[in-house]
């Protein structure tokens, strides 16, 4: 069993530039998260799908940030517009219902905003 | 006051000996913790998860939980310079299955 891909691993683009992220969870996880972590933090939830539906959202989140999860299997995030201070490990988890809502994270992709 | 509080450490101990990482939390309802291990510049790894109080047992780790203190503790025998890494705290509060992570406590094994 393959665990959680996640593309590119690096990210380096200019301020103002749209950048886009995918995940592709471990295969049977009905749910997927999203968690960015800065250096000396730990990750911070940003949102969570459990299938297609995204059920929770970050109050942190600002509106330049969107996810979607279109059938259920893989999924992406795109940041608009980025910002010096989206400079970040972008990491993406999954879990199987059922299984104690224990989450297994993907490598991560780190972006650098220029 | 943060939800997930852990001391950022480093915490140093010599190889062999016991390492015991701490965390407390905020919300009493809170019914799943977890450990990851985070090595630098890569991304969280499970260690143990517990759901009841007392102790949890898995090789060299051990996860002890007591619901009415609000604290959550891992405990490292033998440790080995490999161990070496951060240690995050994590907690599902609430209804909720996002994980609410401490800042995390660098451990330091000295061979």
């Amino acid at each position: 069993d393959t665990g959680v891909s996640q593309d590119p691993r690096h990210k380096i683009t200019k301020r103002g530039q749209n950048v886009t992220f995918r995940c592709d969870p471990i295969s049977e996880h009905n749910r997927l998260y999203w968690y960015r972590q800065t250096l000396g933090q730990g990750p911070e939830f940003l949102t969570y799908f459990q299938n297609e539906a995204q059920l929770e959202k970050s109050r942190l989140l600002s509106d330049r940030f969107s996810a979607e999860r279109p059938k259920g299997s893989f999924s992406t995030l795109e940041i608009q517009r980025t910002e010096q201070g989206d400079s970040a490990m972008y990491l993406c988890a999954s879990s199987a219902q059922g299984e104690e809502d224990t989450q297994y994270f993907g490598p991560g992709t780190r972006l650098t905003v220029l | 006051q943060k939800e997930v509080e852990q001391n950022s450490g480093p915490l140093s101990v010599p190889e062999g000996a016991i390492a015991s990482l701490n965390c407390t939390y905020s919300d009493r309802g809170s019914q799943s913790f977890f450990w990851y291990r985070q090595y630098s510049g890569k991304s969280p790894e499970l260690i143990m998860s517990i759901y009841s109080n007392g102790d949890k047992e898995d090789g060299r780790f051990t996860a002890q939980l007591n619901k009415a203190s609000q604290y959550v503790s891992l405990l490292i025998r033998d440790s080995q310079p490999s161990d070496s890494a951060t240690y995050l705290c994590a907690v599902i509060m609430d209804s909720s299955y996002k994980l609410i992570f401490g800042s995390g406590t660098r451990l330091l094994v000295r061979p």
